[in-house]
């Protein structure tokens, strides 16, 4: 099975703008999950989304959001971009009680 | 809330020598735990879980028994190879169907020739 594939691998942003980042789970995974990794902070939960619905919410303004598709496939869209919201960006497919994690979107906002 | 706690580090060690790095939660219930490991410029990759008390996860010579007495999962290997240099996280994930994880803040480590 092919493994949780995120696209773009590499982003690069001005301050203000907006950005939409993909992941495709492993076929067959029903949630999705995405974490925020940066130095100062470590790794910080974003969401999950669980057949189309939102699941869990971490403690992250409103300009972090995200969907989920019929096919699982889901995206995460960041409005109004600050330089904080420079990060690798994680998503992670699950079933059976692991979470398995694609290798990430490297953000960086200028 | 759920909370992780690890060794931070950098561990240096060198090739053969004994490693240990600890791992100490906080959580509701009985949540499972796990190790993942972080090699450069690449996402996580699960090393072991436990799923309840004295579980012992096991993977590529590494080792990990869930202690809910101490609430701790410390992480050991007998010896480390140049190639286990990365960076390891702990992790928990509480009861339930969710795939909310809380993990530690990660330790470094580099294996020396």
């Amino acid at each position: 099975k092919a493994g949780v594939t995120q696209t773009p691998r590499y982003l690069i942003k001005t301050r203000g703008q907006q950005v939409t980042l993909s992941c495709s789970p492993i076929s067959g995974h029903r949630s999705v999950s995405w974490y925020q990794q940066t130095p100062g902070q470590g790794l910080q939960f974003l969401f999950e989304y669980f057949s189309e619905t939102q699941r869990n919410k971490g403690n992250f303004p409103g300009r972090f959001s995200g969907r989920q598709f019929s096919n699982s496939r889901s995206e995460m869209n960041v409005s109004t971009l600050e330089l904080g919201d420079s990060a690798l960006y994680l998503c992670a497919s699950g079933q059976g009680g692991v979470a398995f994690f694609g290798q990430g979107t490297r953000l960086t906002v200028v | 809330g759920d909370s992780v706690t690890q060794m931070e580090g950098p561990v240096t060690l060198s090739e053969e020598a004994f490693l240990t790095i600890n791992c100490t939660y906080t959580a509701t219930g009985y949540p499972s735990l796990f190790w993942y490991v972080q090699y450069p410029g690449e996402g996580l990759q699960l090393l072991l879980k436990a799923t309840k008390a004295d579980d012992k996860g096991s993977n590529k010579g590494f080792e990990a028994t869930y202690r809910k007495e101490t609430t701790s999962f410390h992480l050991e290997k007998g010896s480390v190879q140049v190639s286990d240099s990365a960076v390891y996280f702990c992790a928990l994930k509480s009861g339930g169907s969710n795939y909310k994880l809380t993990f530690g803040k990660g330790t470094l480590l580099t294996v020396n020739p």
